[in-house]
């Protein structure tokens, strides 16, 4: 079977820092990934982890160990504009399709 | 680059009636295409997939189809709607460096 679990909400406040976790379960493993969704919109791509690690990129980074099945989108410095639905989603093994979790919405205020 | 016309983008429609949504591929040649839908405050999830012209996988049994007419054209279809069909439907597709591209998607309510 297969299965992304993240946390519905969170709240944080501008200039702070967010760590938003995922756990997956899936039948053969292919990359992890994280996306960005504001209401009303289309997702966009955030980053991508196929290795154990940290990949950073500007204000955004992300962490996965496969082992554990578990990653984690870090956001530093939060502004208003952060304020989204954050997705995490795993590649199957044929590289066919990504499935997604049910997102995490991240309310920043000032 | 790569974009993704999906059309219409709003819509509503009486429980009964069909549906066409269509989707565009530009900037690519032989693109994996996807169908996803997003209900109220559930995730994506993944309803269709397709490697080629006249290639379907379907993830998900429902009343809904899909089709590919052309390289680039992937059509997703109903016959009768029911309400639970109500949702935002994104078209998508693989770019180069492996993640999937997302059309505007098209927002269906169903009454």
């Amino acid at each position: 079977g297969q299965n992304i679990d993240q946390p519905t909400e969170m709240t944080a406040t501008e200039g702070a820092i967010v760590q938003i976790n995922c756990t997956y379960q899936t039948s053969g493993f292919n990359g992890l990934f994280w996306y960005q969704q504001h209401a009303g919109e289309a997702p966009t791509f955030l980053s991508y982890n196929v290795l154990d690690g940290l990949e950073e990129k500007g204000r955004f980074s992300s962490f996965l160990s496969r082992s554990k099945g578990y990653s984690y989108l870090l956001l530093k410095e939060l502004q208003m504009k952060d304020s989204a639905s954050y997705l995490c989603a795993a590649r199957n093994q044929a590289g066919t399709a990504l499935i997604f979790g049910k997102g995490t919405t991240l309310s920043v205020s000032s | 680059s790569q974009t993704i016309h999906q059309w219409p983008a709003t819509l509503v429609q009486p429980v009964g009636s069909p549906l066409s949504l269509e989707c565009t591929v530009e900037g690519t040649s032989n693109p994996n295409l996807y169908w996803y839908r997003q209900a109220a405050g559930r995730g994506l999830q993944l309803l269709f997939y397709s490697v080629g012209i006249g290639q379907i996988s379907s993830e998900v049994p429902q009343n809904l189809s899909a089709s590919r007419p052309q390289d680039r054209q992937f059509i997703l279809s109903s016959k009768k709607l029911l309400l639970s069909d109500s949702g935002f439907y994104l078209c998508a597709s693989v770019i180069i460096t492996g993640e999937l591209f997302f059309g505007e998607g098209s927002r269906l309510t169903v009454l």
